[in-house]
């Protein structure tokens, strides 16, 4: 059964920090993996999207890798600023059964300023 | 924007009752799936349907039901609420092995 673990729970940096997300999971058979940012009462929006193929993706100043070998995805943010402080979910595509998403139980981001 | 909308925004219902959250997918999309997600929790998959049959379905009880419809909308159902029903309920829709698009969730409170 797939699990995904995401570490640290929570994290406070001063703004302008670089920093680092941590994602694992238990079963290297995935689709995909999707990182998300949730506001706080809001719903999920879309960061960004690896296939399995992939080892990488970027979009402005994120960076998020996966090693499937070693069931590990990193969401690297640059210069981090306050809008940036919400909660991290990665999720992984699962393969087992019906295609879905097992998410983790996220990071949630506090960037000082 | 993802084009995936969701209604109501916020529904207070009390324990017992019987309770209906609407999703409208995007165009073209044939898969939505239902996420639960309780208060500092990531989402749970609760179901999916594909052109209109359930497709798989995750540990909840049979209380929760689902319809999808030809014109990209689907609904859930939930029936004799819980207060562990209390939570952030999610649609999604998407070509399964693909992006997932998330629409903007429906708060349930159960009191």
């Amino acid at each position: 059964k797939q699990e995904v673990t995401q570490i640290p729970a929570a994290l406070s940096v001063p703004e302008g920090e670089n920093l680092v997300l941590n994602c694992s999971f238990t079963d290297s058979a995935i689709y995909n993996l999707q990182w998300f940012r949730q506001d706080p009462g809001k719903g999920l929006t879309s960061l960004l999207l690896i296939q399995s193929s992939q080892r990488e993706q970027t979009s402005g100043r994120l960076n998020a890798s996966l090693d499937k070998s070693s069931g590990r995805s990193t969401l690297y943010i640059a210069a981090s600023q306050p809008g940036d402080s919400a909660t991290y979910l990665c999720a992984v595509g699962d393969t087992s059964g019906t295609y879905k998403y097992i998410f983790g139980t996220g990071t949630r981001l506090k960037v000082l300023a | 924007e993802t084009g995936v909308t969701q209604s109501p925004t916020h529904l207070i219902k009390t324990r017992g009752q019987q309770v209906t959250l609407r999703c409208s997918s995007q165009s073209g999309h044939n898969t939505v799936s239902w996420y639960q997600q309780a208060l500092g929790q990531g989402p749970q998959f609760i179901f999916q349907y594909y052109r209109e049959e359930e497709n798989g379905r995750g540990n909840f009880p049979p209380r929760f039901s689902g319809l999808q419809f030809p014109n990209y909308s689907s609904e859930l159902n939930v029936n004799a609420l819980e207060l562990d029903d209390s939570a952030l309920y999610l649609c999604a829709s998407g070509a399964p092995g693909y992006e997932q698009y998330f629409g903007p969730g429906t708060r349930l409170t159960v009191t």
